[in-house]
């Protein structure tokens, strides 16, 4: 089975600039969420959804974050205007309720450079 | 609330050695779950492990084992003849899934260096 799939994998853009990255998660998976790793903060959770509702995004850091989950197979993060501090790995993650008690699977991530 | 503590930030060892990262959590739940995750150098977050907080039976996988004790609030890692394939950075992680919010909380991470 795939994984979870995210794109672009690198990222390098001008500052106030948009960015969006975008995943699509493991087929059959109800939650989908949003990490961004920093060096200084780790692992921090933006958001996430179940059944493509956002259920949770006090973790976006401002307005200038958006997402969104149109469908079960397909979610964006939206930076606009983008700014040097948010450069980071962000990774996107999946998990189906009743399985696996509660893993949740990694896509690659998406290493994003604002210059 | 939820915290998930990795107190040791690098640990380095010559290949062959057997080493233990350790992980200290925090709840007030009954019910939850931990895990570890492995971050190479390439990027990507690998699931190692799931352990539930009703099952304190420790594992072992290959070179791979974890001890889960409830009464010291620790879930630690321990690694036998290590390889330099094992350098990475290892994460341990939190869940309560009857908080409702389905956040799972992550340590700071250990970066194990295994010297050739």
């Amino acid at each position: 089975d795939a994984g979870v799939i995210q794109s672009p994998r690198h990222e390098v853009t001008e500052m106030g600039q948009e960015v969006t990255l975008r995943c699509k998660p493991i087929s059959g998976h109800d939650y989908l969420f949003w990490y961004r790793q920093t060096m200084m903060r780790g692992l921090e959770l933006l958001i996430y959804f179940n059944n493509n509702v956002p259920i949770d995004d006090s973790g976006m850091p401002e307005d200038r974050f958006s997402a969104k989950m149109p469908n079960a197979s397909f979610s964006t993060l939206k930076i606009q205007p983008s700014e040097p501090r948010d450069s980071a790995v962000y990774f996107c993650a999946s998990r189906k309720t009743g399985v696996t008690g509660n893993t949740i699977y990694f896509g690659e991530g998406s290493w994003l450079t604002v210059v | 609330a939820q915290k998930v503590t990795q107190a040791q930030t690098e640990i380095s060892v010559v290949e062959k050695e057997d080493v233990t990262l350790d992980c200290v959590y925090e709840t007030r739940d009954t019910t939850y779950y931990l895990f570890w995750y492995k971050q190479p150098p390439s990027g990507e977050l690998v699931f190692l492990i799931r352990r539930n907080s009703f099952d304190e039976q420790n594992e072992i996988s290959g070179r791979y084992s974890w001890n889960f004790q409830k009464s010291t609030s620790s879930f630690n890692f321990t690694i036998t003849a290590s390889q330099v394939v094992d350098s990475a950075v290892y994460f341990c992680a939190l869940s309560e899934p009857t908080s409702g919010t389905y956040k799972y909380i992550f340590g700071t991470g250990t970066r194990l260096k295994v010297l050739a």
